[in-house]
């Protein structure tokens, strides 16, 4: 099946840094999401984005699928930002999601 | 759009007990729904895709006599948690949705298992 990658798996941030996650997938995919994790548990959609580009406020994301990565970018982090990134991918044909190892933020005062 | 309701939020149960999770799409229909299991600091693992009208589809690893899934209607599939053990203590997520817009997650069930 297809692997997930993220990095860094952990970072620590002061409140206004700006942060870059990455998502490295081992196939081609037809679906690609990132999500937030909130402490409570809770999965926020934060970007269906298979391919290009797409900003939504302090938060971008970029897929190049022919490379097969994606990236988060989160700008002026505040520090309702903290918690677990995830990336997720479907293939061809296939609905399911699977997710990556995931990124867990943590935005100091 | 795209709403994932999921009950209960938690549920604290004795072993040898059966523990049932609901999840609704309550303003699309959804003909596949997915069940998901997350251990503390882990990701998210599917368990099962659940299919209206037709039998659920397990990965490899899951007990489907221990983790029951029925989907009988458009908009609500069920997961039985059968003679629940300490062991199957965990969140479970459901999701819906497609390839189109992307899925959303219902708000996780947290198990306990006394």
């Amino acid at each position: 099946g297809i692997q997930v990658e993220q990095s860094p798996p952990d970072l620590i941030l002061q409140e206004g840094a700006n942060s870059t996650l990455r998502c490295n997938f081992s196939d081609s995919v037809n679906n690609l999401q990132w999500f937030h994790q909130n402490p409570w548990g809770q999965l926020i959609n934060l970007f269906y984005i298979p391919s290009g580009t797409k900003q939504n406020g302090r938060l971008s994301a970029t897929t190049v699928a022919t490379e097969r990565y994606s990236l988060l970018y989160i700008s002026s982090s505040q520090t309702t930002d903290s918690g677990v990134y995830f990336c997720a991918v479907g293939g061809f044909g296939n609905e399911k999601l699977t997710f990556g190892t995931g990124t867990r933020l943590t935005i100091i005062p | 759009g795209a709403v994932v309701s999921q009950h209960p939020s938690w549920v604290i149960c004795k072993s040898g007990t059966s523990v049932k999770i609901e999840c609704r799409s309550l303003d699309f229909q959804a003909t596949t729904m997915f069940w998901y299991r997350q251990f503390p600091k882990q990701s998210l693992m599917l368990m099962a895709t659940s299919n209206e009208g037709s039998k659920a589809t397990y990965e490899q690893g899951v007990e489907k006599d221990k983790f029951l899934i029925n989907h009988a209607s458009l908009t609500l599939s069920t997961l039985t948690v059968t003679s629940a053990h300490p062991e199957d203590s965990s969140f479970y997520i459901c999701s819906a949705g497609d390839r189109t817009y992307g899925y959303t997650f219902g708000s996780g069930t947290r198990l306990t298992v006394v």
